[in-house]
């Protein structure tokens, strides 16, 4: 697609339950990024995967946390025995890592999931 | 330890004027700055980028001014339009992910 695509766009869960987020990147962007953003916060990283490297995991929270991405495409997000803390809205973005002229456009971002647990 | 500052949580300003937004910034290290716009229910969107290379860097009606002695940028909006209210976040390269200011709300008011 044209874009990055994130679904589901709003989930609402239980305080406990699992929850699976999903984000398709640009065709062709080989780095892929997830922050997130409390309500009042800024965008806080919490992974980022490169080509076929080794994520960086370096900015996710606890070990409830975890994500995948199959090659250069889609990524999922998966929270377990989530808590109400996790409310938040969870953003994906792509882009590519090389840049050629001295302009940096860095990232496309999706237009998020909005994460409420109760 | 916040690396990027956005110290004014909102500004308004009336259309047809300046709007100015500041960034201060902890890490000499960052080689790109970033600006983007967030609308509600939309992710954040590139408006614009300078390298630490240099002081200025203009597109349209957007400049962003960097102060590598003071770890200083702003950008700065001629004129201001009423769809330019969004929230605007500043950001930094370290040569790892982004790392992002906690935004400036920003209010255009016709």
């Amino acid at each position: 697609g044209a874009g990055v695509s994130q679904s589901p766009s709003n989930k609402v869960t239980e305080k406990g339950k699992d929850v699976e987020l999903r984000c398709d990147p640009i065709s062709g962007h080989t780095a892929l990024y997830w922050y997130r953003q409390r309500l009042g916060q800024g965008l806080e990283f919490l992974i980022y995967f490169q080509g076929n490297s080794a994520p960086d995991k370096s900015g996710l929270p606890s070990d409830r946390f975890s994500a995948e991405r199959t090659g250069e495409s889609v990524s999922t997000l998966t929270i377990q025995r989530t808590q109400q803390e996790d409310s938040a809205v969870y953003l994906c973005a792509s882009t590519l890592l090389l840049d050629r002229d001295a302009q940096y456009y860095g990232y496309t971002f999706g237009s998020g999931t909005r994460l409420t647990v109760v | 330890d916040q690396q990027v500052k956005q110290n004014s949580p909102s500004l308004s300003v009336q259309e047809g004027r300046i709007s100015i937004l500041n960034c201060d910034y902890t890490n000499s290290m960052f080689d790109y700055f970033l600006w983007y716009k967030k609308y509600p229910a939309e992710g954040p969107t590139f408006l614009i980028s300078i390298s630490s290379i240099k002081d200025k860097n203009e597109d349209g009606r957007f400049t962003v001014f960097l102060n590598k002695s003071a770890k200083h940028l702003s950008l700065h909006i001629v004129p201001s339009q009423p769809g330019d209210s969004a929230v605007y976040f500043c950001a930094a390269r370290p040569g790892g992910p982004l790392v992002f200011g906690k935004g400036t709300r920003l209010s255009v008011i016709a």
